[in-house]
């Protein structure tokens, strides 16, 4: 069974601030992407950041970057500089690329609250 | 920028009754999804379609649900005698199927909110 978990139900940070939210995950497949998706309160699924499992570079996205384990199965995402507008939920997922097209697995998501 | 567009954003319906919930993938987009959100849960994969037919669905896809690509452009869900537990988010998503082009990457509708009382 292909698994990801989101340890940290709630984060917060300060305006302007770092913050890592974590994710580890499971699976057999020897190929496969990681995702980050932000839900605002709009609850619309936005697409963040994406990394492919063959790649050893972490991706990055101006202010949101990750940094990929493979052997440890953990895919945390940074993002610097927080504004307001990163408030959301964050949920991690995992797309095998042998398994089923489009099944992605989504973990239980993290809340990121940003303070002013 | 294309995106994913969904019909109704917000509807209500009685139990019992059947329900229909459109959605316009990207236009040069070869795999169409549906997926679900239960208030305060994480989202979950219904069903994926691909060259007019399922190509595969969860459990959580009975009998009650079906899909249809009814013309060129729409990919629609359908609900039958809809429950109170079918009260939920429901994501429409599409993909290229080019690991090239897109990497895999599954975009995502704003989302159609399903009431059932």
């Amino acid at each position: 069974a292909q698994t990801v978990t989101q340890s940290q139900p709630e984060m917060s940070v300060q305006e302007a601030e770092t913050v890592t939210l974590s994710c580890t995950y499971d699976t057999s497949e020897s190929d496969y992407y990681l995702f980050w998706y932000k839900q605002p309160p709009s609850r619309q699924m936005i697409l963040v950041i994406r990394q492919e499992a063959y790649k050893q570079q972490n991706a990055t996205e101006n202010r949101f970057s990750v940094n990929f384990q493979k052997a440890a199965k953990s895919f945390s995402l940074k993002i610097s500089d927080s504004q307001l507008g990163d408030a959301a939920m964050y949920f991690c997922g995992l797309n095998p690329v042998g398994g089923s097209q489009g099944n992605l697995i989504f973990g239980k998501g993290t809340k990121l609250s940003v303070k002013p | 920028e294309p995106e994913v567009t969904q019909t109704p954003s917000h509807q209500v319906t009685q139990m019992g009754q059947e329900v229909i919930l459109r959605c316009v993938p990207i236009s040069n987009h070869l795999y169409f999804y549906w997926y679900r959100q239960i208030l305060g849960q994480k989202v979950e994969f219904l069903v994926s379609f691909y060259n007019n037919e399922i190509s595969e669905k969860s459990e959580i896809f009975d009998d009650q649900f079906s899909v249809e690509r009814p013309d060129g452009s729409n990919f629609t869900l359908k609900i039958r005698s809809t429950k109170l537990e079918d009260s939920a988010m429901y994501f429409c998503a599409s993909d290229s199927g080019s690991l090239i082009l897109s990497g895999n990457t599954i975009y995502f509708g704003e989302g159609s909110w399903l009431t059932v009382v």
